[in-house]
């Protein structure tokens, strides 16, 4: 039982370049977040997908789009990097509205 | 959600109790107190959560006050390991997915 697993773990891009971040949770919960984290502050919540086929925008969602592939896996894309989208990316998994479980995060810097 | 406030910063001794307060005058009456800490840089992880009755569980105790508006997180015998940001968030548990991460107390267990 590996929890929520994310996928890279560090990436640098430069400016323009595009990527996606991967996440996968093996506790069959219906609900998937995507945060971000950066230097000092708590987190944002960017989007989220309170069940399978479902999206949602958070708090910050300019500049990423998202993928709710399937009951177990919520991908994170940002379509063209700025230096502003540095930071860590955590994606969450909870049954509903329940507490949340976290992944060990990706950290990524944009040049 | 309400708003929350925290101290930046505390010290504990080891095997101390650690007891870390938290500010939330406009929190409505269907809205709970959640804890989550973070170790480092690792994803947040859920301690525990209350309405108005005092909880605990093996990891902590929550002590929320009569009129609701400010509560305590008790951890009865700190260890270093617990040297971890605190954040204490309130939110509705029903119909939002959503969780307001403020900055949290920056905890640190001194042996």
């Amino acid at each position: 039982n590996a929890g929520v697993t994310q996928t890279p773990k560090f990436q640098v891009l430069k400016t323009g370049q595009s990527m996606t971040l991967q996440c996968a949770q093996d506790m069959n919960h219906n609900s998937m977040y995507w945060y971000r984290q950066d230097p000092g502050m708590g987190l944002r919540l960017i989007y989220y997908s309170a069940s399978e086929g479902t999206t949602d925008k958070g708090e910050v969602p300019n500049g990423y789009n998202v993928s709710r592939l399937n009951k177990r896996e919520f991908s994170l894309r940002l379509e063209s990097a700025a230096p502003s989208q540095t930071s860590v990316y955590f994606c969450a998994s909870s049954e509903a509205v329940d507490e949340q479980y976290f992944g060990p995060g990706t950290r990524l810097t944009v040049t | 959600d309400a708003k929350t406030t925290q101290p930046p910063s505390m010290d504990c001794a080891e095997g101390r109790a650690a007891n870390l307060p938290c500010n939330h005058s406009t929190i409505s009456g269907n809205e709970y107190v959640y804890w989550y800490r973070q170790i480092h840089s690792q994803g947040p992880q859920y301690i525990i959560h209350g309405l108005k009755n005092n909880e605990t569980n093996e990891m902590a105790s929550l002590i929320i006050t009569e009129d609701r508006k400010s509560s305590t997180l008790i951890l009865p015998h700190a260890t270093l390991r617990d040297t971890a940001v605190y954040y204490c968030i309130v939110r509705v548990i029903s119909g939002t997915y959503k969780y307001i991460f403020g900055t949290g107390t920056r905890l640190k267990v001194l042996a």
